[in-house]
C-alpha cells in the first residue's frame, strides 16, 4: 500500500543551527499531516500538524511546510537544542482515523 | 499527570502464554487507538474505539488479538498464545472524538516473547 517515507534515516546538526527533516508521501488523497517526536523509551509526542488547505504552519521553534505538488512535507526546527535529539516521524491521514507513519528520521545534535 | 497511561510498561513472557495490556486514555477523550511499533519502524495502526464501540480493525490484528473498551473509558488489549513475532512496543493513543483530531500517545508497553 501507499506509505509515508523519509529521505534520510539519520540527520546530524550542530547545536544552535536549524534542522530540516524531510518527508515524502505518496497518497495524493491524504489531507492531514502530523509530525511526531519520539524519544528513546517513550511514546510519540505530537509536535505540529497541517491540513492540505495550507502550505505552511508555525509553532514554537517549529515550522511545517507542505508542498502538495511534489507530495513533500518538511519540519524545520529553529536553533536546535540537545533536547531535540529524538526520532521524528511524519504521518499522514486521509479522511478517517487511521494515522499512517513513516519510518522516522533520527536527529542527532552535535555539541 | 493527565496524559495517556499504559500498564505494564514492560512484559516478558514465554511463547504460548497469554498477555493483557491496559490503557487509560486522557479523561473525556472519546476515541482510543492501539498501535504496534517494532524496532526502527513507525507505529502501525491496529484498532480504534469510539466510546465502547470498536470501529475498525487492521488486518495486522490476527484472531489471537482482542481489544475491549467495555465502559468507554480504559481499554485492554489481549494477545493469546503469544509468538516471538509479537515482540514489539504496543502504543495506545486517545483523541477527543472528531476525525483528524490530535492523537496523544501513551508511553507504551514493551512486550518481549521468549
Amino acid at each position: 500500500g501507499e506509505n509515508v517515507g523519509l529521505h534520510l534515516p539519520t540527520l546530524s546538526v550542530q547545536e544552535g543551527d536549524n534542522s530540516i527533516i524531510n518527508c515524502a508521501y505518496s497518497n495524493s488523497a491524504s489531507d492531514y499531516f502530523i509530525w511526531y517526536k519520539q524519544e528513546s523509551g517513550k511514546g510519540p509526542q505530537f509536535i505540529i500538524d497541517i491540513r492540505s488547505n495550507m502550505d505552511k504552519r508555525q509553532g514554537q521553534r517549529v515550522t511545517v511546510l507542505l508542498n502538495k505538488t511534489v507530495k513533500h512535507l518538511s519540519l524545520q526546527i529553529a536553533a536546535t537544542q540537545p533536547g531535540d535529539s529524538a526520532v521524528y516521524f511524519c504521518a499522514e491521514n486521509f479522511g478517517d482515523d487511521k494515522i499512517i507513519f513513516g519510518k522516522g528520521t533520527r536527529l542527532h545534535i552535535l555539541p | 499527570d493527565t496524559g495517556v497511561s499504559q500498564n505494564p510498561r514492560h512484559k516478558i513472557t514465554k511463547r504460548g502464554q497469554n498477555v493483557t495490556f491496559r490503557c487509560d486514555p486522557i479523561s473525556e477523550h472519546n476515541r482510543l487507538y492501539w498501535y504496534r511499533q517494532t524496532l526502527g519502524q513507525g507505529p502501525e495502526f491496529l484498532t480504534y474505539f469510539q466510546n465502547e464501540a470498536q470501529l475498525e480493525k487492521s488486518r495486522l490484528l490476527s484472531d489471537r488479538f482482542s481489544a475491549e473498551r467495555p465502559k468507554g473509558s480504559f481499554s485492554t488489549l489481549e494477545i493469546q498464545r503469544t509468538e516471538q513475532g509479537d515482540s514489539a512496543m504496543y502504543l495506545c493513543a486517545s483523541s477527543q472524538g472528531q476525525v483528524q483530531e490530535t492523537q496523544y500517545f501513551g508511553p507504551g508497553t514493551r512486550l518481549l516473547v521468549l
